[in-house]
Formats: C-alpha cells, sequence, structure tokens
C-alpha cells in the first residue's frame, strides 16, 4: 500500500476562496482523523470518522469547516470561505479500531497539506 | 476529557547520552499509545505502538514503556545521535467515553543532539 495520500501537498488561496483537501486512506482501514498542526497550537484534532460515519467532530473550528466521506477510500475537508488564520498544516491519518482483532493498530500518517491563505 | 502532557518541552544533548521523554495521560482507558517522530516541515512517523496490555515496546535504540495505572509513558533514547534530532510527540487512542477511538496528541518534546 501507499500509505496514506493527501493532496494537494500546498496551496495558497486568497481570503474568501473555497479551499478542499484531500485524503486517500489506508485501505481496509476503519477510522480516519484529520489534524491542523500550527506552532501555536500543536495538532488539533478537528474530525474522525469510523467506517464513513462521522463520530466526533467537536474540534472543527467553526461552521467554515465541514469534512465528509463519501466512502472508504476518500475524504475531503473543506474550508468555505478561508481567512488568513486558517494558514496551516493539515495532516490525515488512518487506522485499524483501537482494539485490533489482531492487527496491527498503528495510525499512520499522510504528509501534509500545507495551506497559505493569504 | 483525555489531556496527553509532555515534559520536557525541549531538550538539547551532547552526542551520545541517554535520554528519556515523558509522557503523561489523565484517562487510563486506552487501547494503546504511540510515539512519532516529526522531522521540520515533514510529516509523523510512527515509532513504537505500545497496547495497553503491554509494559514496553523496543526498536533498535528505542524503548518505550506504559504504565497505564498511574496514565504515564516513556521513550528512552539510547546512545543518542545528531539524527535523532526532532519533535517527538506521543499520543493516545481512547478505549472509552467521549474519547473512544480518538487519537489524542501531547504538544511534543522538540530534542536538538550537538554534535
Amino acid at each position: 500500500d501507499a500509505g496514506v495520500i493527501q493532496s494537494p501537498r500546498h496551496e495558497v488561496t486568497e481570503m474568501g476562496q473555497e479551499v478542499t483537501l484531500r485524503c486517500k486512506p489506508i485501505s481496509g482501514h476503519d477510522y480516519l482523523f484529520w489534524y491542523r498542526q500550527t506552532m501555536m497550537r500543536g495538532l488539533e484534532l478537528l474530525i474522525y470518522f469510523n467506517n464513513n460515519v462521522p463520530i466526533d467532530d467537536s474540534g472543527m473550528p467553526e461552521d467554515r469547516f465541514s469534512a465528509k466521506m463519501p466512502n472508504a477510500s476518500f475524504s475531503t475537508l473543506k474550508i468555505q470561505p478561508s481567512e488568513p488564520r486558517d494558514s496551516a498544516v493539515y495532516f490525515c491519518a488512518s487506522s485499524f479500531p483501537g482494539t485490533g482483532f489482531g492487527r496491527n493498530t498503528e495510525a499512520f500518517f499522510g504528509q501534509g497539506t500545507r495551506l497559505t491563505v493569504v | 476529557k483525555q489531556e496527553v502532557t509532555q515534559i520536557p518541552a525541549a531538550l538539547s544533548v551532547p552526542e551520545g547520552e541517554n535520554l528519556v521523554l515523558n509522557c503523561s495521560f489523565t484517562d487510563s482507558a486506552i487501547y494503546n499509545l504511540q510515539w512519532f517522530r516529526q522531522d521540520p516541515g515533514k510529516g509523523l512517523t510512527s515509532l513504537l505502538l505500545i497496547q495497553s496490555s503491554q509494559r514496553e515496546q523496543t526498536s533498535g535504540r528505542l524503548n518505550a514503556s506504559l504504565d497505564k495505572s498511574s496514565g504515564r509513558s516513556t521513550l528512552y533514547i539510547a546512545a543518542s545521535q545528531p539524527g535523532d534530532s526532532a519533535t517527538y510527540l506521543c499520543a493516545v487512542r481512547g478505549a472509552g467515553g467521549t474519547s473512544y477511538g480518538k487519537l489524542t496528541f501531547g504538544q511534543g518534546t522538540i530534542l536538538t543532539v550537538h554534535p
């Protein structure tokens, strides 16, 4: 497996524009996590899914952020409208359930999308 | 709500020293604890995963221990090298309540090993 794949790697956009970040998890993983990383706040969990269903979106900063997982192999994080304070690195991660059932329960991360809103 | 704390926030040592990085968590209802490494401008690389039923895991010069009842984990790095310089993060996987399935991170320890 190629690992968790995120696109784009870098995104520069103007304030007010819509931004869509994409993630392809590792095949077979049931859990998918979206994080945001900044120097000031570190790694923040935005939302996570289990079997394509959002479990906890309490970390989504405001209504401008939305996330979907239409199928087991694809997820999007959308920001509309974008603001300069949204500039950060956004990571996607996937894993099997913590119970494991004999499988490796490590979480694996993508390389991230560096978002700059000017 | 699960909270994860890492101490120290930063550490600078000469090459060859043995190091201990600390991680503590407030809710002992966890499935596992995972240590990651992050190089500047890069993603997170998994180093070690300890299941809640385990006490320690080893990989090369790295050894991680877990005391679930007291909410503590340590990452031991033997004979440190300049190539070990990075940010080290610990994360716990929740097993109960509102943290079920959630992967919660500490703020990380920035390690610098100088020649």
